[in-house]
């Protein structure tokens, strides 16, 4: 079945870091690949998205490209600030018809602290 | 543009208690469906989806039921609640037919069972 690895949290940054958020995927068909924010007490906001191979998702200074040669869509983000803290989703979805379900990660929590 | 909303954001029920959560959405027609909870230190778990009036798909088994009166309302229930329900749940909605769409999720209820 299709599934979503992500990196364990909690990760703990100073403000101004890099951050790097590693997301490996295994699919049975072709996926759209995504990131989602959830801000404590909140939903899931989308982040980024990449369909296709090579595509490079952005948003907020945020970045992630879809690697299908090593099934990875990795978030980063040159310089966190302490309003990044949230956790973060990597998710997958499978294109066609009939398609409905986002296979989601398990999240990682990112604290960023001044 | 389109909106979500769910209601109510928080709710504290006894076992053995009736459920109703209601989602709606606006700003789109026909729009897939979805209900998922999300329990304390895991990711999201997919309960049930729709993509149309009456048509309900359910991906866990459980004391729990969804129903879509009208195109945009999507509703959860249960008879009567056990400690496990207890959790966050989302309503997130799709464009109708796409695999590459993301899912767009509301603010989320709180639930918690005593």
């Amino acid at each position: 079945g299709d599934s979503v690895t992500q990196m364990e949290g909690p990760v703990t940054l100073s403000e101004e870091a890099f951050l790097t958020i590693n997301c490996t995927y295994t699919a049975t068909g072709y996926p759209s690949l995504f990131w989602y924010v959830q801000y404590p007490g909140e939903g899931l906001q989308l982040l980024l998205k990449a369909t296709k191979a090579d595509d490079k998702g952005s948003n907020k200074g945020f970045e992630a490209t879809y690697r299908k040669e090593t099934t990875s869509f990795h978030l980063e983000k040159g310089s966190v600030q302490v309003s990044d803290s949230a956790v973060y989703f990597c998710a997958l979805r499978i294109s066609g018809a009939g398609s409905y379900q986002l296979t989601f990660g398990k999240g990682t929590k990112l604290s960023v602290i001044p | 543009s389109q909106t979500i909303h769910q209601w109510p954001a928080t709710l504290v029920q006894p076992v053995g208690s009736p459920l109703s959560l209601e989602c709606t959405v606006e700003g789109t027609s026909n729009p897939n469906l979805y209900w998922y909870r999300q329990a304390a230190g895991r990711g999201l778990q997919l309960l049930f989806y729709s993509v149309g009036i009456g048509q309900i798909s359910s991906e866990v088994p459980q004391n729990l039921s969804a129903s879509r009166p009208q195109d945009r309302q999507f509703i959860l229930s249960s008879k009567k609640l056990l400690l496990s329900d207890s959790g966050f749940y989302l309503c997130a909605w799709s464009v109708e037919g796409r695999g590459n769409q993301p899912q767009h999720f509301g603010d989320g209820t709180r639930l918690s069972i005593l």
